[in-house]
């Protein structure tokens, strides 16, 4: 059964570009949750979704940031004219209806020059 | 106040200790805490997992909760340096479905 799978692992853009980050969940899971880790911080919560819903975007920037889980396909994670400051790890995790784990895929290392 | 303070580190240890790793919290609502293991360069892997308060052992791992002081740990006995890695401790209010607050790890290392 394979895990929860990122795409890219790694990005490079500059400044200005648009970033999209992919996730696939696990097999069977219809919950799909996005995570920061910046340096030396400790992982952020920033949405949580479901097919073809947000279900909690709390974590969320409020500006050049969004997030789908279409009917088809994977979790994308959308990041529109990036800044050196949304240089960083970011990973999906997803789960099972009803269960609390999470599992989390490798991650997609950002890096804005 | 952050809603989950950790330990900040990083520990070294040499093999064959017990290790004691820590978090306080602020948010009595949090019922669910977990525990991850991330090797550099990975994506967290989920080690333990607790509901409310007690213990909960899995091999040299032992989890423990006391919501009365809001406050968790996890021990690693026999420590081995395959343990060398960032523990970071998570939790949430609702369960299922619901996002995680973690703290911001610490980093063990195990020396042979």
């Amino acid at each position: 059964n394979a895990g929860v799978m990122q795409n890219p692992r790694h990005l490079v853009r500059r400044r200005g570009q648009e970033a999209r980050l992919r996730c696939s969940p696990m097999k069977g899971h219809s919950h799909v949750y996005w995570y920061r880790q910046l340096p030396e911080e400790g992982l952020k919560f920033m949405v949580y979704l479901q097919k073809e819903n947000i279900i909690d975007e709390s974590g969320m920037p409020k500006e050049r940031f969004s997030a789908e889980f279409p009917k088809e396909g994977p979790s994308i994670l959308r990041i529109q004219q990036v800044v050196r400051g949304d240089s960083a790890a970011y990973f999906c995790a997803s789960s099972p209806p009803y269960l609390e784990t999470q599992y989390f895929g490798p991650g997609t290392r950002l890096l804005v020059l | 106040q952050k809603e989950v303070e950790q330990d900040p580190g990083p520990l070294s240890v040499p093999e064959g200790a017990i290790v004691s790793l820590n978090c306080t919290y602020s948010n009595s609502a949090f019922q669910y805490f977990m525990w991850y293991r991330q090797y550099s360069r990975k994506g967290p892997e989920l080690l333990m997992y607790t509901y409310s308060s007690g213990n909960k052992e899995d091999g040299r791992f032992t989890a423990q909760v006391d919501k009365s002081s809001k406050y968790i740990s996890l021990f690693i006995r026999d420590s081995q340096p395959s343990d060398s890695a960032t523990y970071l401790c998570a939790m949430s209010a609702t369960g299922a479905n619901s996002k995680l607050t973690f703290g911001k790890g610490i980093t063990l290392s195990v020396r042979p």
